[in-house]
């Protein structure tokens, strides 16, 4: 089965710092991958997704993730961070089902 | 444009309850979904449907009856509410596999 994990619960940046949250994934081939991001009391909402192809991915709110078959990740990344990019965030994998299977996410704080 | 519409907000139930989650989505998408989100738990597959009178189990079916009469509606039924089902539920629909889940705002259910 596949599965994704998350291995940061918290990450504290302060505001304009980079950031960068990671995914692993562990599955025998490529799976589809996507990140989400849920702000407090809504729904998620689609950051960016990788099927094939180039391996770093540009998505909306000035987010980006890397594709690294050789380790198995799907990290995010931003330049600098802003106030309003606190939130919860989850990777997502999914492969034969196209069923996205949802890691448990990291908490982002961001200090001003 | 409503996107995915999700009632009721918030709802505490006893023990042995019954009640219906209603989702309704206004994009024409054939594929619905309804997750669960534990506390750092990610949010797990309950039941999706991939086009009207079509439903099939997810990772966490036991306690949940889904229908789809139409395209528009796809409702969660919980007959005997237990305690475990305590949890914020999510449904979120797709136009077609891999395409983007566009996700309600939940409901919060409080299981007494």
């Amino acid at each position: 089965a596949q599965s994704v994990t998350q291995p940061d619960i918290h990450i504290t940046v302060s505001e304009g710092a980079s950031l960068e949250l990671r995914c692993n994934y562990s599955y025998g081939a490529t799976p589809y991958l996507f990140w989400y991001v849920q702000s407090p009391g809504q729904g998620l909402q689609l950051l960016l997704k990788y099927f094939s192809g180039d391996t770093l991915v540009q998505g909306i709110k000035g987010f980006e993730a890397e594709f690294k078959r050789s380790q198995s990740s799907f990290n995010l990344r931003k330049p600098s961070v802003h106030w309003s990019d606190a939130a919860e965030y989850f990777c997502a994998v999914a492969r034969g089902s196209y069923i996205p299977t949802f890691g448990r996410g990291t908490s982002l704080i961001v200090h001003p | 444009n409503a996107g995915v519409t999700q009632t009721p907000k918030f709802r505490i139930l006893k023990i042995g309850q019954s009640m219906t989650l209603q989702c309704t989505q206004d994009m024409n998408h054939n594929y619905m979904y309804w997750y669960r989100q534990d506390p750092g738990m990610g949010l797990k597959l309950i039941y999706y449907s991939v086009g009207a009178g079509i439903t099939d189990k997810g990772e966490v079916p036991n306690g949940y009856n889904v229908s789809r009469s139409t395209t528009e509606d796809f409702p969660l039924r919980l007959e005997l509410a237990a305690p475990s089902q305590t949890s914020v539920y999510f449904c979120a629909s797709t136009q077609g596999a891999l395409e983007t889940q566009y996700f309600g705002p939940g409901t919060r259910l409080l299981v007494l």
